[in-house]
């Protein structure tokens, strides 16, 4: 099974507007984080935002928010207010393994390429 | 900081030559990660180390992989003999063990085409 399922292959969205980008994941363990990545054409991983798995409210990181919804195993990001060079292909990723360290991998999902258009 | 660097950015090279990949983390990171990235696969972990010791290889897909890291400051992935199914990205990755956030920083990858 999949641990991290993005189920947009690509998606469009108007300058200035918000967009939301679906990602489900899968774990049996009750310490996990979930991360965002951003990948320009340029190729380079750049890290967007994390919500960790005992996090009380929805992380944010200026026009990012991360939608966590523990029951649905559900962590989607909104970006709000959309620039052209938001464009780029999206990954979201997870950890498992505690706080011990011992599984302190990341497992990406499939990703999703975002479009900003004029 | 000079964040993670891989280096080189690009190699291309004759099926089965040796090709050789380097990664130097960021000072104080206790975990590197080497991953592969393909359109076909996406971006798939190949190995993980610890305080320079290999934790995880279950990714590496063949006995042509090997992967060392000598020391805090340097990585290395090689490829003997190169097939060109080995074509890819290959990103090194390291974090810092903290409770909490583990803040992953990756490099800017080694573009390799086995022609």
């Amino acid at each position: 099974a999949q641990k991290i399922t993005q189920t947009q292959p690509g998606m469009f969205v108007q300058e200035k507007e918000a967009v939301t980008l679906d990602c489900t994941y899968d774990t049996s363990d009750p310490s996990y984080g979930l991360f965002w990545y951003k990948q320009p054409s340029s190729g380079e991983m750049i890290f967007l935002i994390y919500q960790g798995s005992y996090d009380q409210q929805n992380a944010t990181e200026g026009r990012y928010s991360l939608n966590f919804q523990k029951a649905r195993k559900s962590a989607n990001l909104v970006i709000s207010a959309s620039q052209l060079g938001d464009s780029a292909m999206y990954f979201c990723a997870m950890r498992e393994g505690g706080l011990t360290g011992g599984g302190n991998k990341l497992t990406f999902g499939t990703g999703t390429q975002l479009k900003v258009e004029l | 900081d000079a964040g993670v660097i891989q280096s080189p950015r690009h190699e291309v090279t004759e099926m089965g030559q040796e090709v050789t990949l380097r990664c130097k983390p960021i000072s104080g990171h206790d975990y590197l990660f080497w991953y592969r990235q393909t359109m076909m696969r996406g971006l798939e972990l190949l190995i993980y180390f610890n305080n320079n010791v290999p934790i995880d290889d279950s990714g590496m897909p063949e006995d042509r992989f090997s992967a060392k890291m000598p020391n805090a400051s340097f990585s290395t992935l090689k490829i003997q003999p190169s097939e060109p199914r080995d074509s890819a990205v290959y990103f090194c990755a390291s974090s810092p063990y903290r409770q909490g956030y583990y803040g992953y920083t990756f490099g800017s990858g080694t573009r390799l085409t086995v022609v």
